[in-house]
């Protein structure tokens, strides 16, 4: 199976802020990768998929990068609701795997 | 409204089975693969299995950790995925999600079902 290694594992900011979560796979992906945001107790919702295609109505300060093995999220301009989880998945093989997931405070 | 709603979820102990459901609403069933995803508590996001449709002919993955003990089917005309689990450990615990899967060979989970508890405990 593929290695989904996502750094860091917490992450502390302030509003207005930009960060920057990764992802590094075990093997060459291509551009095979998505990007998922988790509020607490909620279900997780769909930012990025193909690596850095927005999913309709995501703001545009999330910003998707990368292709092969490394491939970052980019938040730019923190707003308060955006501190949440985040995990990137590969779907590159029929056995998808995710990263172990980003927590971002305040 | 494009949704899923799972059902079936409950506290079974060691070495039993359990049948979750997934009802879908507002888009076309039948034409997409679906998916169940799971959340131990406090953890991760690990993906369980994908159930094609028809023109692939209802063909499965599973996981490794579940492989052999879980079977994913879909009931096409009830618009409804279901999951059925065997030989339950208390390492299934978790929040069981059913996701439909978008784009393609992009293989992402645009939609997100509320999620059903399962918790494995004697």
């Amino acid at each position: 199976d593929i290695q989904v290694t996502q750094s860091p594992s917490s992450l502390s900011a302030s509003v207005g802020d930009r960060v920057t979560i990764t992802c590094r796979t075990s093997q060459s992906i291509s551009t095979y990768l998505n990007w998922y945001q988790q509020r607490p107790g909620k279900a997780p919702k769909l930012l990025i998929s193909g690596a850095s295609n927005l999913q309709s109505g995501v703001p545009s300060r999330f910003t998707g990068s990368g292709s092969g093995t490394d491939f970052t999220l980019t938040i730019s301009g923190l707003q308060p609701e955006d501190f949440s989880s985040y995990y990137c998945q590969q779907s590159y093989t029929a056995v998808f795997t995710f990263g172990q997931g980003t927590k971002l405070e305040i | 409204e494009v949704q899923l709603v799972e059902s079936g979820g409950g506290l079974v102990q060691p070495g039993g089975s359990l049948r979750l459901s997934c009802a879908a609403s507002g888009f076309t069933f039948s034409d997409h693969y679906m998916d169940w995803v799971r959340q131990a508590p406090g953890e991760g996001l690990e993906w369980v299995g994908r159930v094609r449709h028809k023109a692939k002919r209802y063909t499965t993955e599973y996981a490794a950790s579940v492989k052999g003990r879980i079977t994913i089917s879909r009931d096409d005309s009830k618009n409804s995925l279901f999951l059925q689990m065997n030989s339950l450990k208390i390492e299934d615990t978790a929040v069981y999600y059913c996701t439909r899967v978008f784009g393609g060979a992009q293989n992402a989970f645009d939609i997100w079902g509320q999620g059903t508890m399962v918790t494995v405990s004697s």
